[in-house]
């Protein structure tokens, strides 16, 4: 079974430009997550998607920040403009169960510098 | 407020050596506690859901426990491969999102 998938892998972009990140959880897996992590901190929630509604977003500016799960399957985590402290690892999860417990399985991250 | 503290931060054994890694937790009621391996540059990757106190799961050479107030995961005679971050998260009754911990840097030597 494939994992998450997630891409690029690395970006590197100028402050106040814009950058989006995809993802493409485990086939069959309605909830998909958002998180953020910086060095030698535990993943952050962003935003939590059931299907194609965000369920959970009290974590993500929205200011700058946007994501959207069209058909409730890929999703797409934008910034818009990047500054220099959203530098950091942004990390999809999907899970199989949508509300009770939650074992989530990660993708491998997309490593995010701005300059 | 729902909080996941672990420690120690960082850990450097010999191979062989075996030890254990602590993560407290405070939350209103718990739902489940869950252990995850980080090796770097990759994403965590999920060993162990507990969901009562006095519960135990294992895997290999790892062995998850679970209390009122805290979780263990002990390592015994770990090889050099077990090298990685292990982060601990909690989810609390009634609640969908999980709670990270910072994670202990786990180095085992050859």
């Amino acid at each position: 079974e494939a994992g998450v998938v997630q891409s690029p892998r690395y970006k590197i972009i100028e402050k106040k430009q814009p950058v989006a990140f995809w993802c493409n959880p485990i086939s069959g897996h309605n909830t998909l997550y958002w998180y953020l992590q910086n060095l030698g901190q535990g993943p952050e929630l962003l935003i939590r998607y059931e299907n194609e509604e965000a369920v959970d977003d009290s974590q993500l500016p929205k200011d700058r920040f946007s994501a959207e799960r069209l058909k409730g399957v890929d999703s797409t985590l934008k910034i818009q403009p990047a500054e220099l402290g959203d530098s950091a690892v942004y990390l999809c999860a999907s899970s199989p169960r949508m509300g009770d417990i939650n074992e989530q399985f990660f993708g491998p991250g997309t490593r995010l510098t701005v300059l | 407020e729902d909080q996941v503290t672990q420690s120690p931060e960082a850990l450097r054994l010999q191979e062989g050596e075996s030890s254990s890694l602590n993560c407290s937790y405070t939350v209103s009621g718990l739902r489940g506690l869950f252990w995850y391996r980080q090796d770097p540059g990759k994403g965590p990757e999920f060993l162990f859901t507990l969901y009562s106190a006095g519960e135990e799961k294992e895997k290999e050479r790892l062995k998850a426990t679970l209390t009122k107030k805290e979780s263990f995961l002990h390592i015994t005679a770990p090889k050099p491969e077990d090298s990685a971050t292990y982060l601990c998260a909690v989810q609390a009754v009634g609640a969908s999102k999980i709670i990270f911990g910072s994670g202990t840097r786990l180095s085992i030597r050859p």
